[in-house]
């Protein structure tokens, strides 16, 4: 298996531009997840999935970002506008029930900056 | 919620064995206590989870106390290629009845030779 696919690896906009990152999950992970890394704040969750059904998305930071997953084999966020706090590395995750969501495979992740 | 302390950064040498320990005063009955590797430009990568007493594989060894407010990530005989971010996560995902998954801060672990 080709693990977790995230692309773009990096992604460089304007304030106020749409951003939209894209994620292929680990075949036969029932999870995904959306992180997003900073050095202020470290490893943030902003939302998970389950069977392609958003489960938890108190860590989204504020309306301007939105996730989708319209099958188990691809994923979206989307942030529209985006600012240049949002600048950070996102990564998506997958992973089986048997770990209780504990063993994620993490893909690349994105690197996004926004000017 | 738990929550996780987990110092900033260690220091060693090749050959050491290393312990890093996440506290996590508040863990919950049905928590899980995972630990992921981090190398720069990477994602993390899953180490070793445990729920309680100890965990060993061909990686590293993870010891949790009986009132599991702690845990303790061991590795033996660090090389310079152990140098990396190493994260604590605390939580549990249960089947179609959601849960929540917290990260600590990280510990830089620097390995010199």
């Amino acid at each position: 298996d080709a693990g977790v696919i995230q692309s773009p690896r990096h992604e460089v906009t304007e304030m106020g531009q749409e951003v939209t990152l894209r994620c292929k999950p680990i075949s036969g992970h029932d999870y995904l997840f959306w992180y997003r890394q900073t050095m202020m704040r470290g490893l943030e969750l902003l939302i998970y999935f389950n069977n392609n059904v958003p489960i938890d998305d108190s860590g989204m930071p504020e309306d301007r970002f939105s996730a989708k997953m319209p099958n188990a084999s691809f994923s979206t966020l989307k942030i529209q506008p985006s600012e240049p706090r949002d600048s950070a590395v996102y990564f998506c995750a997958s992973s089986t029930p048997n770990r209780v969501g504990g063993e994620q495979y993490f893909g690349p992740g994105t690197r996004l900056t926004v000017t | 919620l738990a929550k996780t302390t987990q110092p900033i950064s260690m220091d060693s040498y090749e050959g050491q064995e290393v312990n890093i320990t996440c506290s996590h005063n508040n863990i919950a009955t049905n928590d899980y206590i995972t630990w992921y590797q981090q190398f720069p430009s990477q994602g993390p990568r899953f180490i070793i989870q445990g729920y309680k007493t100890k965990v060993t594989n061909e990686v590293a060894s993870l010891f949790i106390p009986a009132d599991r407010k702690s845990s303790t990530l061991s590795l033996p005989r660090v090389s310079l290629s152990d140098t990396a971010v190493y994260y604590c996560l605390v939580g549990a995902l249960i089947y179609n009845q959601g849960g929540k998954l917290i990260f600590g801060q990280g510990t830089e672990l620097s390995v010199k030779p």
